[in-house]
């Protein structure tokens, strides 16, 4: 089991510039998400999305866009990268709860710089 | 709305000895899951231990373990035996019980240091 792997870990765009932030579980998870980390901030979510072709928006979802067409990959798509998009970014993802909590996995984070 | 908030930005401990990071919490929710994850500077989100609201005692694993007051919305960690390793960032997090809602809101965190 790979758990939850995300690419590139490193990431430098000019503004303007268009990218994708990839996102894979291996662990047949429904439940997959992204977040962006910023100082002083904590994490906020994204966009997330509970199955395939089922996606919603998150607290901050201005800028980004997403898609889910397999189960096991989520990317997340920056149309005209901003320099208030620099920040990290986490994708996680879990079963669906259900009366049993599970435990959410956090990939290695991708670190973004707009300039 | 929920919120988080973590009130200690920063804190240190010697090692071996006890700390207690704090975390209040906002819900009009009656039933709910609190958590603690750890970030050291290999930025990896990792969970330390987590508290259903329906459950009066308090959750341990091993040296964590934590004082959840429901009426008071507080959870706070309490580490320890406290070792180099657990130099990290920790944020508290809050997660609604309902069905299909996964959605985590995460404090603003705590920088723990360990002198040795």
């Amino acid at each position: 089991n790979a758990g939850v792997t995300q690419t590139p870990k490193f990431q430098v765009l000019k503004t303007g510039q268009s990218m994708t932030l990839q996102c894979a579980q291996d662990m047949n998870h429904e439940y997959m998400s992204w977040y962006r980390q910023d100082p002083g901030m904590g994490l906020r979510l994204i966009h997330y999305s509970v199955g395939a072709g089922i996606t919603d928006q998150g607290e901050v979802p201005n800028g980004y866009n997403v898609s889910r067409s397999t189960t096991e990959d989520f990317p997340l798509r920056l149309l005209s990268a901003a320099p208030s998009q620099t920040s990290v970014y986490f994708c996680a993802s879990s079963f669906l709860s259900g009366t049993h909590v599970y435990e959410q996995y956090f990939g290695p984070g991708t670190r973004l710089t707009v300039t | 709305a929920q919120t988080v908030t973590q009130s200690q930005p920063e804190m240190s401990v010697q090692e071996a000895e006890t700390v207690t990071l704090s975390c209040t919490y906002d819900t009009s929710e009656s039933d709910y899951y609190l958590f603690w994850y750890k970030q050291p500077p290999s930025r990896q989100m990792i969970l330390v231990i987590r508290q259903e609201a329906y459950k009066q005692q308090n959750a341990t694993e091993n040296r964590f373990s934590v004082n959840f007051q429901k009426a008071a919305k507080s959870f706070s960690l309490k580490i320890s035996d406290s070792q180099l390793g657990d130099a990290a960032m920790y944020f508290c997090a809050y997660r609604s019980a309902d069905f299909g809602n996964e959605k985590l809101t995460f404090g603003t965190g705590t920088r723990l240091t360990i002198i040795p």
